[in-house]
């Protein structure tokens, strides 16, 4: 079974600082990693994905993939209210494509 | 475009009754998705289809469960007899291909209540 471990919260940061949300998951063998974002009662949206060891930004996102540890991170700089939010993290393991996603961190962000 | 539409968007039912999901992915996509999300559980693939045949349906629950995709456009998941275990928000995703390359797209959901 492949398992994945978030925080679930709340993280709370005030207005124009750093959120760092962060998950661990056990199957050395997952390859592609996402994050996704959840408003209060909508669908999860794909904020971004990565693949390779180190990081990779996307405005104001930073993903962080450490292979090794087995952990995988998001960093939202600069957060605003907006942000606020339900964050999933999910992994891509086997030959058929299946997403498993972590219970999810809820991020608050105070004016 | 329209998006990943989904009906109902909630639904009221008792247990024991048969209850029908619909989807309608995205115009184009070849791959569609069925999950369950529930607080207790999170998020749960339940079944995926590419280009409208079955890929893997390890996460249907149990038999009470069946999905259908009988063309491109239109997917049903169906739970027959209904439980109030199966409370949950069920929510229907497109993509064009398959991870990673291709992002999936979540329809607005389908809570569902089994009293």
């Amino acid at each position: 079974q492949k398992e994945v471990e978030q925080n679930s919260g709340p993280l709370s940061v005030p207005e124009g600082a750093i959120a760092s949300l962060n998950c661990t998951y056990s199957d050395r063998g997952s390859q592609s990693f996402f994050w996704y974002r959840q408003y209060s009662g909508k669908s999860p949206e794909l904020i971004m994905f990565i693949y390779s060891n180190g990081d990779k930004e996307d405005g104001r996102f930073t993903a962080q993939l450490n292979k090794a540890s087995q952990y995988v991170s998001l960093l939202i700089r600069d957060s605003q209210p907006s942000d606020s939010a339900t964050y999933l993290c999910a992994l891509l393991w086997g030959s058929n494509y299946k997403l498993t996603f972590g219970k999810g961190t809820l991020l608050t962000v105070n004016p | 475009d329209a998006g990943v539409i989904q009906s109902p968007r909630h639904e009221v039912t008792e247990m024991g009754q048969e209850v029908t999901l619909r989807c309608k992915p995205i115009s184009g996509h070849n791959s569609l998705f069925w999950y369950r999300q529930t607080m207790m559980r999170g998020l749960e693939l339940l079944i995926y289809f590419n280009n409208n045949v079955p890929i893997d349906d390890s996460g249907m629950p149990e038999d009470r469960f069946s999905a259908k995709m009988p063309n491109a456009s239109f997917s049903t998941l169906k739970i027959q007899p209904s439980e109030p275990r199966d409370s949950a928000v069920y929510f229907c995703a497109s993509s064009l291909g398959l991870p990673p390359t291709d992002t999936q797209y979540f329809g607005p959901g389908t809570r569902l209540t089994v009293l």
